[in-house]
């Protein structure tokens, strides 16, 4: 088994800010994810990475910027924090070269922009 | 564009009753189906996925694959309080690395 840690939990930020979301995983899995919650709403895909320093734009990349330093761990950036960016970040990884493999998502980050 | 859609937005049943949730996808090319479960405060769960059409059995959950007409379902047999949730379709095309999800369909089982 294994586990994600997302730092923080909860992120509280002013309009026009930068921020940084973390994201840790120790299944030893290749691909990760960074997907964005709006309330009760379904999730949708911002940034992929298949290996370390890959990095594949999802749907909603735009006013986004993400890193995978290292095979653990990928980042993202909201580069200019939005009052309609409040939502919660989900990380999640999958084990790559398994058609069948499912993503496993870690607890979230809830981003409240003031 | 691939576009997944789920009904109803939300369920009511009975406990013991069967909770039935409908997701439509738009891609003819589309390969294999998930459904995720996601308790509040919490990241989404794997239930169980099927990429082959007609039904699969995984205890009191069944899924049933037509991709002719584009549907996937999810039934819940013998309904629980612990089943009440946010349950997602999600579907990949040739890029397996890609999942689509549905909006969601919030369950409520009451005891």
């Amino acid at each position: 088994g294994g586990i994600i840690t997302q730092t923080p939990k909860f992120l509280i930020g002013q309009e026009g800010q930068k921020l940084t979301l973390k994201c840790q995983q120790n299944f030893n899995h290749d691909t990760m994810y960074w997907y964005r919650q709006d309330s009760g709403k379904g999730l949708r895909l911002i940034y992929y990475s298949i290996t370390e320093n890959d990095l594949q734009k999802g749907d909603l990349s735009e006013g986004y910027d993400a890193s995978r330093e290292k095979k653990s761990s990928f980042s993202l950036t909201v580069t200019s924090a939005q009052k309609n960016e409040m939502a919660v970040f989900l990380c999640a990884s999958r084990r790559t070269g398994g058609n069948y493999a499912e993503q496993f998502f870690g607890p979230g980050t809830r981003l409240t922009v003031l | 564009q691939q576009k997944v859609q789920q009904s109803p937005e939300s369920l009511i049943v009975p406990e013991g009753g069967m909770a039935s949730l409908n997701c439509t996808f738009s891609d003819r090319n589309s390969q294999y189906f998930w459904w995720y479960r996601q308790h509040s405060g919490e990241g989404p769960k794997a239930l169980m996925s099927i990429f082959s059409n007609g039904d699969k059995k995984e205890g009191r959950f069944t899924a049933h694959l037509n991709k002719a007409s584009l549907h996937v379902s999810l039934h819940i047999k013998d309904s629980q309080p612990s089943d009440s949730a946010l349950y997602f379709c999600a579907v990949t095309l040739s890029n397996y690395n890609v999942l689509y999800f549905g909006s969601g369909t919030k369950l409520t089982v009451e005891p």
